[in-house]
């Protein structure tokens, strides 16, 4: 079974401060990718990375960095945090869109600025 | 860019009775579409995908999704609602690599 974990459930951070949300996948996928999820605005996508060292601006990519030193790993940073990136923030890995580029989700962050 | 476009935000129906989540779709190609299915606090969870095959797709847990090309839909339904099924769905449009593009979301609410 897939496996995508986040080191937190629950984080609270004060205005200003520098943030880092790691994202770990066991599955050897290529692919993986940082969202963030506020109410009524489903799902939308901060960073992906499509192998080690590469990274690319999903839709909203302003205040945040990404970091892919390991296959495995995939971090988001938050360079200065403020109170309108509270938010959920999900990961995820998939197979390459040849073999159905499947995606797993991680349970999720919930990130509290104040 | 494609998108898709949920049409409801909220769906309120009785237990017993038919489940109807509408999600319209803009693509400039025959996309790829999917519906996930997301319970409180607990991630996010495929239903189903269609991907050019059939255009009726079934998914897990009594769901389906008719793929219609001329009214550029992929509606989800299911014939009888259970109260399990309250929870948030999405429909969902692939990119070009592998990125996923989200609808807003339709909050299912199952009344007893």
């Amino acid at each position: 079974d897939v496996k995508v974990t986040q080191s937190s459930r629950y984080l609270v951070k004060r205005t200003g401060e520098k943030v880092f949300l790691e994202c770990v996948q066991d599955m050897d996928h290529e692919n993986m990718f940082w969202y963030r999820q506020d109410p009524g605005l489903g799902l939308r996508l901060i960073y992906f990375s499509y192998d080690v060292k590469m990274k690319e601006k999903g839709d909203i990519p302003e205040g945040y960095s990404v970091s892919r030193e390991k296959k495995e790993r995939f971090s988001l940073i938050l360079e200065s945090a403020s109170t309108n990136q509270t938010s959920m923030y999900l990961c995820a890995s998939s197979t390459p869109s040849t073999s159905g580029g499947k995606q797993y989700f991680g349970p999720g962050t919930r990130l509290t600025v104040t | 860019a494609q998108s898709v476009t949920q049409l409801d935000s909220h769906v309120s129906v009785s237990e017993g009775t038919p489940v109807l989540l509408r999600c319209n779709y803009s693509s400039s190609y025959s996309p790829s579409l999917f519906w996930y299915v997301q319970h409180p606090n607990k991630g996010l969870q495929l239903l189903l995908k269609y991907t050019s095959a059939a255009t009726l797709v079934k998914g897990i847990n009594g769901f389906e999704a008719e793929f219609k090309k001329s009214e550029t839909s992929f509606h989800l339904t299911k014939p009888s609602a259970h109260m399990s099924d309250a929870a948030e769905y999405f429909c969902v449009v692939r990119e070009y690599g592998n990125k996923l593009v989200f609808g807003a979301g339709t909050i299912l609410r199952v009344k007893s």
